[in-house]
């Protein structure tokens, strides 16, 4: 079946901007990941959906950044008042529920490549 | 902060010849995996090794795992030039949520 898939694959905006985020898991898959990499550096965890809440949120560096899952398949990553160190490449990942065979494995979008001027 | 680091950060070599990278890290862990990145978008999931295990292969990947050491190693026998990506090790830690913690990783490039 489809992967993961991201939109919009590239953003540009100015500072002080709101952007959303879109990312669609692979079917079936109830846990869904968000991270952010910077140039140079590997992806650094953001937050981790079970379905349609939060399970864990520790990565999010500020109150200006929110995530949504709604109905536990779409989330959107928001970035209220961007700013330049936002820019980043934000990479969405879903995988089955934690504790069967694959636990673990998560697979990854393309990624959303945002540039905040 | 990243609790995984690659070394080196940085490896050439050529068609052929044999690729290791290594990977540290600080926490116990429930399992360490490898992935591939192309071009600095998408990671490809490469290979999962869970904590009880010391050693796993998937085709011309070898991974091994030494949890006393706290280090992991991924070596790619006969190497392409396909085989040019960025590698990153990431580990879920014990008890942890199930979030990757990543390294910085390892760059390769393959020369034809």
């Amino acid at each position: 079946g489809a992967g993961v898939s991201q939109t919009p694959s590239n953003k540009v905006t100015e500072k002080g901007k709101y952007v959303e985020l879109r990312c669609d898991p692979i079917s079936g898959h109830t846990a869904l990941y968000w991270y952010r990499q910077s140039l140079g550096q590997g992806p650094e965890f953001l937050i981790y959906f079970q379905g349609t809440g939060a399970a864990d949120d520790s990565g999010l560096p500020n109150d200006r950044f929110f995530a949504v899952r709604p109905e536990g398949s779409v989330s959107t990553l928001k970035i209220q008042r961007t700013e330049r160190g936002d820019s980043a490449v934000y990479l969405c990942a879903s995988s089955l529920i934690p504790g069967l065979l694959e636990v673990g494995t998560q697979y990854f979008g393309p990624g959303t490549r945002l540039t905040v001027l | 902060s990243q609790q995984g680091e690659e070394d080196p950060q940085a490896l050439s070599i050529q068609e052929g010849e044999n690729a290791t990278m290594n990977c540290s890290y600080k926490t116990s862990i429930n399992n360490l995996q490898w992935y591939r990145q192309n071009s600095g978008r998408g990671l490809v999931h490469l290979i999962l090794i869970r904590s009880n295990e010391r050693e796993k292969h998937s085709g011309r990947l070898r991974v091994t795992l030494d949890t006393s050491k706290k280090s992991s190693s991924l070596l790619i026998t006969a190497s392409r030039a396909a085989d040019t990506a960025s590698y990153f090790c990431a580990i879920i830690t014990q008890g942890g949520s199930e979030k990757l913690v990543f390294g910085k990783g390892t760059k390769l490039t393959v020369n034809p």
